[in-house]
Parts: structure tokens; sequence; C-alpha cells
């Protein structure tokens, strides 16, 4: 079984600003994938990014980059420049990679963008 | 595009009162998936089907139950609601296997009253 914490509840900053949400996770396999997804303000979950842990390279898609870091079990979200858009509650979400394994979502982080 | 659509946004229900809802993905998914999430706790796993007519329970299936008698359509059942089944149910799709990306629908808002 898995767990996630995500520490931080709610985040405010102001629009431009870059922000950090934390993830560290708690597992017992060897391998196993690691997700983040946004939930807007209209309620509908929506897919960011899948990781398996063989992979330990840095990944940046546009604004977004992600840092993982497994030696402190740790799956990190960076928004670079953020936008008004970017406010949402964020979840991270571990899952094993054997069987029919299922997701153990965070408690998630609101991110609050400040125009 | 995936859609998982639901057939309610908002609902209100009696204490007592069975109640549906009802899930629909249009990608050809094997797995589908209902969650409740409640301020604070997150999304938690209720049930889950890999195939047709096959459930698995989740996290916290006490006072649900399931039915997926067709591949497209999965179907969460409060048999006598509750009030402290008022929550947002959200259902998702994805791919065998499990470790796919999941695909969410909009979500139900349900309060009991």
């Amino acid at each position: 079984a898995q767990k996630v914490t995500q520490a931080q509840t709610e985040i405010s900053v102001v629009e431009k600003e870059d922000v950090t949400l934390d993830c560290v996770y708690e597992t017992r396999d060897t391998t196993y994938y690691l997700f983040w997804y946004k939930q807007p303000p209209s309620g509908e979950l929506v897919f960011l990014i899948r990781r398996n842990s063989f992979d330990e390279q840095n990944e940046i898609s546009g604004r977004y980059s992600w840092n993982f870091q497994k030696s402190t079990s740790s799956f990190n979200f960076t928004i670079t420049a953020s936008q008004v858009v970017d406010s949402a509650v964020y979840f991270c979400a571990p899952v094993s990679n054997f069987g029919n394994e299922k997701l153990t979502f965070g408690t998630g982080t609101r991110l609050t963008i400040i125009p | 595009d995936v859609k998982v659509t639901q057939s309610s946004r908002y609902l209100v229900k009696r204490t007592g009162e069975k109640v549906f809802l009802e899930c629909v993905q249009d990608m050809d998914h094997e797995n589908m998936f209902w969650y409740r999430q409640d301020p604070g706790l997150g999304l938690r796993l209720i049930y889950f089907s890999y195939d047709v007519k096959m459930k698995e329970k989740g996290d916290i299936p006490e006072g649900y139950s399931v039915s997926r008698e067709k591949k497209e359509r999965f179907s969460l059942i409060l048999e006598s609601a509750s009030t402290n089944q008022t929550s947002m149910y959200l259902c998702a799709s994805s791919s065998q296997p499990s470790q796919h990306e999941q695909y969410f629908g909009p979500g139900t808002r349900l309060t009991v009253t």
C-alpha cells in the first residue's frame, strides 16, 4: 500500500511568481508510478503527469516542471510564472507497479493565484 | 478526447432513499472507478471495476454497491442514503493495467437531507 503526504493545505501567491507544491510518498515497492492531477474550480480532475520510478530525470512541460527525488521519496511540482488559470487543487498520487493496484491520492494542495 | 460523463451535477435526496449515480465513458476503457471527495480527506476510492460484471471494494465501500452490466457504464448505488453520504462523487476510467492515467467525469455533488 502506498501513502502520500501533501503537507501544504493551501498556498497563495501573486501572479507571475513561481510556486512549488510538495509531495512526499511512502512505498515498500521497488517500482511504482507517481501522478499529478489538477482539479480546477469546475471540479473535473485533469491528468498532468505520470512518472515511472525508474526515471529520475526532471520533466519540464512549458511552465510546469517536476522534480523526482527517489532518495527523499519526493515528487515536487513547480509552476513558473504562475497565472490565474493555475488556481486549482492539485493532487499527487503514487501507485504500485505490481498487480491491479489503484492510485492513492493525497489530500491535495489548494493553490490560489492572486491577480 | 476521452469523455466521462456523470448523470447529474447536483442531486438532493432524502435520508433512506435509494440513490443511483450513473457514469458513462466513451473510450472503451476496461477500468472504471468511483471516488468520493470530502474537504481535508482528498479522494477516497469506493469501488473499482476492471471488467464487465467485475468489481472490487475500495477503501470505503460500506453503504455503497455498484453495477457494471456494460463496459461503458458504471453505476454507484446508495441503498439507503444517509446524511454522512453527502459528498462530491467522482467517476473515472482508465485502460488496462490500472497504473494508466485515469480520466475523470465532472462529479456529482450529492446532498442527503
